[in-house]
């Protein structure tokens, strides 16, 4: 079945240590994004790639990076993770056509905590 | 300030009867709307859409309305299942935001045998 798999589902880290949450996809979907939602929350965009192309929320912290080496990986570094960037992190892809309206897909998404 | 506004943090309904699942945005510039269901331990699943254009779509028992004077929309499921008990997300975008889907918080809805 195509889908979007996330890895690992679980990943402790400590504070300040570098960690890296990985996103692959079967869909090959031209767009893919990372989500962060902390608990009771809605899901934040953080970033997104549109082919190679990044975009950043202008409000995602320095702290959070992405890389997209090819079509089907997508990689989210957190470069110091502090204690309130504990969350589940969504991965998910879409395809952009012409005008408006798509539907993203999600990955089952990677719990982060940091001790 | 929140764009997508569920106000129902939880619902509570008996097997076989209808739930009703409400999102309220303030953005008129929203064009495309979806529901989300997500179980616990898991990333969201799509479950139904609507465009701006319309003011109802249906998909076996779950039907969207869309309000656009009102800025509101509705999530119904007839009949409820125990296995729909999950929680909805209400999300928007503006068909030229290069996909940035606005969620609202969710409403955690709990079906009863």
């Amino acid at each position: 079945d195509a889908m979007v798999i996330q890895n690992p589902r679980y990943q402790v880290t400590q504070f300040g240590k570098p960690v890296t949450l990985s996103c692959s996809q079967t869909l090959n979907h031209n767009v893919m994004y990372w989500y962060q939602q902390k608990s009771s929350q809605a899901p934040k965009l953080l970033f997104h790639y549109y082919d190679k192309d990044f975009n950043n929320e202008a409000d995602t912290p320095d702290n959070f990076q992405s890389r997209r080496p090819n079509t089907s990986f997508c990689f989210l570094d957190i470069r110091s993770p502090g204690l309130g960037d504990a969350a589940m992190y969504l991965c998910a892809t879409s395809t952009r056509g012409q005008g408006g309206g798509e539907t993203q897909y999600f990955g089952p998404g990677t719990r982060l905590l940091v001790l | 300030d929140q764009q997508v506004k569920q106000n129902s943090p939880s619902l509570s309904v008996q097997e076989g009867r209808i739930s009703i699942l409400n999102c309220d945005y303030t953005n008129s510039m929203f064009d495309y709307f979806l529901w989300y269901k997500k179980y616990p331990a898991e990333g969201p699943t799509f479950l139904i859409s609507i465009s701006s254009i319309k003011d109802k779509n249906e998909d076996g028992r779950f039907t969207v309305f869309l309000n656009k004077s009102a800025k509101h929309l509705s999530l119904h499921i007839v009949p409820s299942q125990p296995g729909d008990s999950a929680v909805y997300f209400c999300a928007a975008m503006t068909g030229g935001s290069q996909g940035n889907l606005i969620f609202g918080k969710g409403t955690k809805l709990s079906v009863k045998p």
